[in-house]
């Protein structure tokens, strides 16, 4: 079975703060993904990795980066965090080759509060 | 640009019945349609992954169907549970963007005793 996990299941930080989210997939997978999920607007794509030290902005980049240092790892970095990205973020991963072909699996989200 | 919509929006159905959730797409050029679960609170589970040569998928109690040419995939639980509580989302790849999956706003089903 994949797996993929996530740093923390819930997280309270303070705007301004440098928050880190962290993802891990186990099965090898070359695309890894963030996205972020709100009432109203659903699932929303960050930013993706097709490839170690690969990325490529997604829908809502702004305020957002991300590391990929190693294939099963993919972070996501809020340099300055601030109230309205108070979100659950949701991490992803796929095969690889065509994106278009493969099944992506999620993580179990981290719920992130800015005050 | 691709628009994925699902109705209804909530559902609810005794036990026992059989569920009916819909997903329609306006652009049919889809390589896939993938069928999520996701419960309060937590990240998504995937169902299903029909491919776009494929016409059904199943899986268990699950059974997605594929129309293309009409742009609607169904997905179909039979003998509902209490269990199967949760918000039903689909997916198909966008037509513009490489690497980004197009997501319904999903069906809420409550199951009841």
């Amino acid at each position: 079975d994949v797996k993929v996990t996530q740093s923390s299941r819930y997280l309270v930080k303070r705007t301004g703060e440098k928050v880190f989210l962290e993802c891990v997939q186990d099965m090898d997978h070359e695309n890894m993904f963030w996205y972020r999920q709100d009432p109203g607007l659903g699932l929303r794509l960050i930013y993706f990795s097709y490839d170690v030290k690969m990325k490529e902005k997604g829908d809502i980049p702004e305020g957002y980066s991300v590391s990929r240092e190693k294939k099963e790892r993919f972070s996501l970095i809020l340099e300055s965090a601030s109230t309205n990205q108070t979100s659950m973020y949701l991490c992803a991963s796929s095969l690889g080759g065509s994106l278009a072909y493969n099944e992506q699996f999620f993580g179990p989200g981290t719920r992130l509060t800015v005050l | 640009k691709q628009e994925v919509t699902q109705i209804p929006a909530a559902l609810s159905v005794p036990e026992g019945e059989n569920l009916v959730l819909n997903c329609s797409f306006t652009d049919s050029a889809i390589y896939n349609l993938q069928w999520f679960r996701q419960d309060p609170g937590k990240g998504l589970t995937s169902l299903l992954l029909i491919q776009s040569s494929q016409r059904e998928q199943t899986s268990g109690r699950l059974n997605a169907s594929l129309d293309k040419s009409s742009g609607r995939s169904t997905l179909y639980i039979a003998a509902s549970q209490p269990g199967d509580s949760a918000t039903y989302l689909c997916a198909v790849p966008s037509t513009d963007s490489w690497g980004k999956l197009q997501f319904g706003a999903g069906t809420q089903v409550v199951v009841t005793p």
